[in-house]
């Protein structure tokens, strides 16, 4: 059964870091891997989606890496913004293709 | 962009009020899912659908039932609201594996 855990549970961070986000699973034979942000009372948006065959994905200051052999992708954001404080959620499928989530990071970077 | 749209934002109905929750997504998408989000517990798969008229259920679907009966429009039912049914519902869309999800805005639902 496929488990996704993140750490930490909550980040705080200067304005201008760059900065970490992890994620552990447990079932490696994943097809994928979903990094998701979510502001406060709002829906999720997709920021990442690495495919099984990839090693990263990158867009504008987000990478997003996976290594399957040790069950863990993090999510690198460089040059940290207030704009981008958020709860940040990573997922992957089960094997019915339902989504497993982990817990989130909530990320505060301040000015 | 594939969109997801759910009908409603905020929503407060009364206890044993019939609710539903519509969603639609336009990119024909197969498969569709309904979780609800509360604090401390995080996502919980409510129910999904591979198709159209098909429907599993999910982790906690008791209290609710759900209508495919076309591929872009998912409703989810609360059949007699329950203040324990207060919570943020969100709805996903997605082509088969191994694409991503989509997600809908959300609605916030109140039960008084």
């Amino acid at each position: 059964k496929q488990e996704v855990t993140q750490i930490p549970a909550a980040l705080s961070v200067p304005e201008g870091e760059n900065l970490v986000l992890n994620c552990s699973f447990t079932d490696s034979a994943i097809y994928n891997l979903q990094w998701f942000r979510q502001d406060p009372g709002k829906g999720l948006t997709s920021l990442l989606l690495i495919q099984s065959s990839q090693r990263e994905q990158t867009s504008g200051r987000l990478n997003a890496s996976l290594d399957k052999s040790s069950g863990r992708s993090t999510l690198y954001i460089a040059a940290s913004q207030p704009g981008d404080s958020a709860t940040y959620l990573c997922a992957a499928p089960d094997s019915s293709y339902k989504l497993i989530f982990g817990s989130g990071t909530r990320l505060l970077v301040r000015p | 962009d594939v969109k997801v749209t759910q009908s409603s934002r905020y929503l407060v109905k009364r206890t044993g009020e019939k609710v539903f929750l519509e969603c639609v997504q336009d990119m024909d998408h197969e498969n569709m899912f309904w979780y609800r989000q509360d604090p401390g517990l995080g996502l919980r798969l409510i129910y999904f659908s591979y198709d159209v008229k098909m429907k599993e259920k999910g982790d906690i679907p008791e209290g609710y039932s759900v209508s495919r009966e076309k591929k872009e429009r998912f409703s989810l039912i609360l059949e007699s609201a329950s203040t324990n049914q207060t919570s943020m519902y969100l709805c996903a869309s997605s082509l088969a594996q191994p694409y991503g999800y989509t997600f809908g805005s959300g609605t916030r639902l109140t039960v008084v």
